[in-house]
């Protein structure tokens, strides 16, 4: 079957500094990852869209500068966030397409940042 | 403005009463789905239902994409049916990403 490991589940960090969220497709082959973030008391909203030999489209609000993605085959995707700070805190979300109308996503990296 | 109109934003019931949670969208849309979020905030999908009515035991999803909306209904409910439960739509573009709605907290008392 096709499955979506994220880690780390759970991570905290300082103010300022930065953290890495990995997503590893297994079973299938990643062609689209899409990164999501859901804040306190917030639904999820889309961060960027990755596609294999695509450029990275970030959604508006979201900067490469600030949440750089890495998807440099069709089974893994990572996603740094650059100097953190309170209003980055939230719940990140990979899903991942193999090309169908189907988003597998990830348990989720539970950000909290201190 | 806000492409997913979820509703209720929370809704508490009796053990055994049945929920009708609704999904409304602004724009046209390709597909939708429902999602269950668990405690520890992972997502669960429970339909995918570009169109029609899907049914899973207890679970029944109506998608009518001409009028863009669709409804979870829970019948019978039980505690454990307890959670989040979000729409997300699949806008026409065509590329696989999702707009969630705000979510509907439900609460099942015994």
């Amino acid at each position: 079957g096709a499955l979506v490991y994220q880690y780390p589940r759970r991570t905290i960090c300082k103010s300022g500094t930065s953290m890495r969220m990995e997503c590893q497709a297994v079973g299938f082959q990643a062609t689209s990852v899409a990164w999501y973030r859901q804040s306190p008391q917030k639904t999820f909203e889309l961060i960027a869209l990755s596609t294999v030999n695509s450029a990275i489209k970030y959604e508006q609000n979201f900067t490469q500068e600030k949440f750089p993605i890495s998807h440099p085959n069709l089974s893994f995707s990572s996603m740094t966030v650059l100097n953190a700070y309170l209003e980055d805190r939230g719940l990140y979300l990979c899903g991942a397409s193999r090309g169908q109308n189907t988003l597998y996503f990830g348990a989720g990296t539970r950000l909290s940042v201190l | 403005g806000q492409q997913v109109q979820q509703s209720p934003t929370s809704l508490v019931l009796q053990e055994g009463e049945n929920a009708e949670l609704q999904c409304n969208f602004s724009t046209s849309l390709n597909s939708m789905q429902w999602f269950y979020q668990r405690p520890g905030g992972s997502l669960i999908s429970v339909f995918y239902n570009p169109s029609g009515t899907k049914q899973s035991g207890r679970l029944t999803s109506t998608t009518v994409i001409k009028e863009r909306r669709s409804s979870l209904h829970i019948s019978s409910s039980q505690i454990t049916d307890s959670g989040t439960y979000l729409c997300a739509m699949e806008p026409p573009s065509g590329s696989w990403q999702l707009i969630f709605g705000s979510g509907t907290q439900l609460t099942v008392m015994p």
